[in-house]
């Protein structure tokens, strides 16, 4: 089954403590985005990459980083965590850019106290 | 970057046509407009996608006048499954791929 998967699925964690939520797609898509979704904000992209070793900012990259060293693996990882990113967030693939048609995943519900 | 502009929310009665608008003015020549659904809790889901006049699937039908700075999602005889976030998206197949998804449209489908 052609799927996005996130991982975990919910995360309460402490200020500063770094973690990682893992992306993972299966079906060989070169685009990979990360979004965090807010009560009122909509959706947000926080980083993209278009292909293996190729990122490049959305629009609120602080306080995140991402790798793509390998195709189907796109890792959103926050190094100091603070509390306003607690948020919901969403990773989405896609078989040619963000434009076309996006697979978005079941989302990751981080806490951050 | 293109925004998109749509209205917070919207109600309509169950068995209704239900016509979502969205605004782009700064659309460029070589964007095309995408429409999401979203559940609560859910990820986004891919309704339509089209570039000029008008798109129909089996779900939905997209319509984009000439200037192409505004579209409207049409959903035919909605039912209580329909309640949902619908975002409206602005872009290009190949370049920069920043995207903007706004803050969608709230539509509450009512018995």
């Amino acid at each position: 089954e052609a799927q996005v998967t996130q991982n975990p699925r919910y995360l309460i964690t402490v200020t500063g403590k770094k973690l990682t939520v893992t992306c993972s797609q299966n079906m060989n898509h070169e685009y990979m985005s990360w979004y965090r979704q807010d009560p009122g904000l909509g959706l947000r992209q926080i980083y993209y990459s278009m292909n293996v070793e190729v990122t490049d900012k959305g629009d609120v990259p602080e306080g995140y980083k991402v790798s793509r060293k390998e195709k189907r693996n796109f890792p959103l990882i926050l190094e100091s965590p603070s509390p306003n990113q607690t948020s919901l967030y969403f990773c989405a693939s896609s078989s040619r850019t963000g434009a076309y048609e996006q697979y978005f995943g079941p989302g990751t519900r981080l806490t951050v106290t | 970057l293109a925004k998109t502009t749509q209205p917070i929310s919207m109600d309509s009665y169950e068995g209704q046509e239900v016509n979502i608008t969205c605004s782009h003015n700064n659309i460029a020549t070589n964007d095309y407009i995408t429409w999401y659904q979203q559940f609560p809790s859910q990820g986004p889901r891919f309704i339509i996608q089209g570039y000029k006049t008008k798109v129909t699937n089996e779900v939905a039908s997209l319509f984009i006048p000439a200037d192409r700075k505004s579209s409207t999602l049409s959903l035919p005889r909605v039912s209580l499954s329909d309640t949902a976030v619908y975002y409206c998206l602005v872009g290009r197949f190949y370049g920069n791929n920043r995207l903007a998804f706004g803050k969608g449209n709230q539509v509450v489908v009512i018995p």
